[in-house]
């Protein structure tokens, strides 16, 4: 079965630095997507960045920037010039693909401090 | 384009009550997802549907939990009777075949007193 760990329930940094946010997983498929979402407090859940496993180059989306290690099963998340709007929980996920569910991590509860 | 919606956003259910919980998927998302997340634990997978079917309801935890999606729109999920440990907030997610993202929707928070 397919689990997936975060190892920082909580992380802080300060506005404008850059944080890094860990994520690891086990599975024995080749292919599959890895996910961060974001939950900010007491709304929904949005994609931050994905990942598809087939592909060496890690995924950016502006501030936001992944490092995947496929065989350390390792997909950590970068967050750049952090804004106070970042203040959020993440989750990282699994999606083996084709017709099956998220596995989720626990989640970080990252806190940008002024 | 409206996003998946669910209703309501908090309950507050006493042991052994009956609670209904809501989604509406984004339109034309044939894939209709439910998971829960108690408390600072993972959000956990309880099933899957593909229009009106479910495709895997492997993560419902027992048979207090009732899930339909009538006509491959909306989706019910109904407890019954509600324990203490159902507490937590359900998630809906919906996704378009042949595409990667789960949208989700704002969660239902219950709380079983």
């Amino acid at each position: 079965a397919q689990t997936v760990t975060q190892s920082q329930p909580e992380m802080s940094v300060q506005e404008a630095e850059t944080v890094t946010l860990s994520c690891t997983y086990d599975t024995s498929e080749s292919d599959y997507y890895l996910f961060w979402y974001k939950q900010p407090p007491s709304r929904q859940m949005i994609l931050v960045i994905r990942q598809e496993a087939y592909k060496q180059q890690n995924a950016t989306e502006n501030r936001f920037s992944v490092n995947f290690q496929k065989a350390a099963k390792s997909f950590s998340l970068k967050i750049s010039d952090s804004q106070l709007g970042d203040a959020a929980m993440y989750f990282c996920a699994y999606w083996p693909g084709s017709a099956r569910q998220l596995t989720f991590g626990s989640g970080t509860q990252l806190t940008v401090l002024p | 384009e409206a996003g998946v919606t669910q209703f309501p956003s908090h309950s507050v259910i006493e042991k052994g009550q009956t609670v209904t919980l809501r989604c509406d998927p984004i339109s034309g998302h044939d894939n209709l997802y439910w998971y829960r997340r108690v408390m600072g634990k993972e959000i956990k997978f309880l099933l899957h549907f593909v229009k009106e079917s479910k495709q895997d309801e492997s993560g419902m935890p027992n048979n207090r939990f009732l899930a339909e999606r009538t006509g491959g729109t909306y989706s019910t999920l109904k407890v019954q009777p509600a324990e203490l440990e159902d507490s937590g907030v359900y998630f809906c997610a919906s996704r378009k075949g042949g595409s990667v993202e789960q949208y989700f929707g704002p969660g239902t928070r219950l709380t079983v007193t």
